[in-house]
């Protein structure tokens, strides 16, 4: 088993709807979640981290963490074109090294 | 957010020969940076872990005599890739850890492009 697993996509969403992406770790006792979004040809770049189980919002973000199910998403409301990206999900294993999944291509439809 | 710079973003060279590149943080102190390489279409994978002032760990299948790591100070880690070859050809990218937020939090530089011909 992987220890973070994502759906690989594509993952297309009409502009203006919600885009849901979700990631699973194997680890329970991970304590730190990212999302990461990059571009194609560029390095991936910070959106969210969450401690806490429940939901934590930045503007048109929602990261949602359930620690006892070992599920960890991302919400992106009112979808726009720039939003069209490979999201990586990433957990801190052992506190020592954080841990990629394959990442989500998501197209936003105009 | 920190920043990290890469140096160079992009460069081609003669298989055999040796290609060095810098990852600096340029606003904060790191005592721990990491290497990634990722191929196209894949994800990102951590090649090895560098402390300042101690020898790299490095992940398994990744060869040390090839891909030698230096962190000769809080805010430079230099990475050697020994001899390449074609098959070396990746996207090499570097982040620094920053834990003077309070929060733990990593910091990628932009990346680069390593061509082997």
């Amino acid at each position: 088993q992987k220890e973070v697993e994502q759906n690989s996509g594509p993952l297309s969403v009409p502009e203006g709807a919600i885009a849901s992406l979700n990631c699973t770790y194997s680890d329970r006792g991970s304590q730190s979640f990212f999302w990461y979004r990059q571009y194609s040809g560029k390095s991936p770049e910070l959106i969210m981290f969450i401690y806490s189980n429940g939901d934590k919002e930045d503007g048109r973000f929602t990261a949602q963490l359930n620690k006892a199910s070992q599920y960890v998403s991302l919400l992106i409301r009112d979808s726009q074109p720039s939003d069209s990206a490979t999201y990586l999900c990433a957990v801190w294993v052992g506190n020592e090294k954080l841990t990629f999944g394959t990442g989500t291509r998501l197209t936003i439809i105009p | 957010g920190a920043v990290v710079s890469q140096h160079p973003s992009w460069v081609i060279c003669k298989s055999g020969t040796s290609v060095k590149i810098e990852c600096r943080s340029l606003d904060f102190q790191a005592t721990t940076m990491f290497w990634y390489r990722q191929f196209p279409k894949q994800s990102l994978m951590l090649m090895a872990t560098s402390n300042e002032g101690s020898k790299a760990t490095y992940e398994q299948g990744v060869e040390k005599d090839k891909f030698l790591i230096n962190h000769a100070s809080l805010t430079l880690s230099t990475l050697t890739v020994t001899s390449a070859h074609p098959e070396d050809s990746s996207f090499y990218i570097c982040s620094a850890r920053d834990l003077a937020g309070g929060f733990d939090e990593q910091f990628f530089g932009p990346g680069t492009r390593l061509t082997v011909l």
